[in-house]
């Protein structure tokens, strides 16, 4: 059985804050880790596919690093806007069509 | 921008009764998976299709189950005789490819249905 986790489960920071997650995945097997964003009542957005050990990738604010070799990703967010409220999902991928998800980190920006 | 579409966005059955989630994926996608979460509980599996056929299901997707792609557009999930614990969001996704690389593997989900068995 796969295990990815996710901490914290939930976080409350105030606008403008920079705020980080984690996720931790098994560190054999891997194919890729991917990273969405959801909003209650909307589909699950992607946000990244990281699939190389020290990959970094970026998009706006958003930014998440991958650690293949010890099983991790991190997911940054620079000075956090209320519109960044939602629950941030990683799934793990070992190379079949599955992803296996964690729990999320519900993450709630104060203005 | 192409988006996977499901319906309906809340359904609420009897148990013992078999419902139907319909799911449209994106056009050009040969790729189509169902998943569920189950409230307080994790994204899970259920199943994968490709070319008419299961590629993968996991072992929650046991026999009341069935999945079909009835036309060029729709693909669903039939659960044949409800139970209480099938009550969950259920989410569809497509993807253009499976393994040949990381972009085009990437899933696109649907806003999901939420499925109550009473």
């Amino acid at each position: 059985i796969l295990n990815v986790e996710q901490s914290p489960q939930s976080l409350h920071v105030q606008e403008g804050d920079s705020t980080n997650f984690t996720c931790s995945f098994p560190s054999s097997n891997f194919y890729a880790l991917h990273w969405y964003r959801w909003e209650t009542a909307k589909s699950p957005e992607a946000l990244f596919v990281m699939t190389l050990n020290g990959d970094e990738k970026k998009k706006g604010r958003i930014s998440a690093t991958l650690n293949t070799k010890e099983g991790y990703s991190y997911l940054y967010i620079k000075g956090s806007q209320p519109e960044d409220s939602a629950t941030y999902l990683c799934a793990f991928n070992s190379g079949y069509s599955t992803l296996t998800f964690g729990k999320g980190t519900m993450l709630l920006v104060s203005p | 921008e192409p988006e996977v579409t499901q319906t309906p966005s809340h359904q609420v059955t009897q148990m013992g009764q078999e419902v139907i989630l319909r799911c449209v994926p994106i056009s050009n996608h040969l790729y189509f998976y169902w998943y569920r979460q189950i409230l307080g509980q994790k994204v899970e599996f259920l199943v994968s299709f490709y070319n008419n056929e299961i590629s993968e299901k996991s072992e929650i997707f046991d026999d009341q189950f069935s999945v079909e792609r009835p036309d060029g557009s729709n693909f669903t999930l039939k659960i044949r005789s409800t139970k209480l614990e099938d009550s969950a969001m259920y989410f569809c996704a497509s993807s253009e490819a499976l393994l040949s690389g990381a972009s085009n593997n990437e899933q696109f989900f649907g806003p999901g249905t939420r499925l109550t068995v009473l």
